[in-house]
């Protein structure tokens, strides 16, 4: 199975501030199909988890631009460039490349 | 609004059975791979298996901690998506997700329901 881990494992950030967060697979994440499947998941507190990105960097729809997404191979970030009180929450990284499909352990990010 | 409810859920004495249902609305749910993930109590998230569109065979996948115990089915008819969850142990207490994909070439999956929480126990 394909490891992935996050770190930090927690991110208290003020208000306006950026965050980052560091997604690492135990091996290359490309498909044979040239695609890499790798996305990432915000969760609030007490929600369901919402998709954020897709294929590394796709922002996906109503997805504000201040969330981004870069990587390749077995590294990936997740950037947040003015975190605001509704981004609190957990966010998790997770590979749909191989099976079975595995997530990151997430990041709990909150607020100072 | 594209919108998917889970149902089914409960307290089940370890060894017996549960079948959860994943309502879709919105959406053409007959083109749509589905898939069911879980999360135990303050735990991440966990993938269970997923079900392909009949477009592409209606063929399923399964993590290992659930193959041979759990079985997805899907009612394009009814827009509903079924997980059969058998001989469950405690470990299998979780909330309990169903999403619609992965889509396409794209592998997204959204939205997601609310999840039904399913509690093992003597």
């Amino acid at each position: 199975d394909i490891v992935m881990t996050q770190t930090p494992l927690s991110s208290p950030v003020t208000l306006g501030q950026p965050a980052s967060i560091s997604c690492r697979s135990s091996q290359s994440l490309v498909h044979s199909d040239g695609n890499t499947y790798l996305s990432w998941l915000q969760q609030r507190p007490g929600q369901p988890p919402r998709l954020l990105i897709y294929k590394i960097s796709n922002r996906f729809s109503g997805v504000p631009d201040r969330f981004s997404g870069s990587g390749a191979g077995t590294d990936f970030t997740l950037k947040i460039t003015r975190v605001e009180a509704e981004d609190v929450g957990v966010y998790y990284c997770m590979q749909v490349t191989q099976f079975p499909w595995t997530f990151g352990q997430g990041t709990k990010v909150d607020i100072k | 609004e594209v919108q998917l409810v889970e149902s089914g859920g409960g307290l089940v004495q370890p060894g017996r059975s549960l079948r959860l249902s994943c309502t879709a609305s919105g959406f053409t749910f007959g083109d749509y791979a589905m898939s069911w993930f879980r999360q135990a109590p303050g735990k991440g998230l966990e993938w269970v298996g997923f079900i392909r569109s009949k477009a592409y065979g209606g063929t399923t996948g399964y993590a290992a901690s659930v193959k041979g115990r759990f079985t997805i089915s899907r009612d394009d008819s009814k827009s509903i998506a079924y997980l059969q969850m058998n001989s469950l142990k405690t470990e299998d207490t979780a909330v309990h997700y169903c999403t619609r994909g992965p889509y396409g070439g794209a592998a997204w999956f959204d939205p997601w329901g609310q999840g039904t929480l399913v509690t093992v126990s003597s």
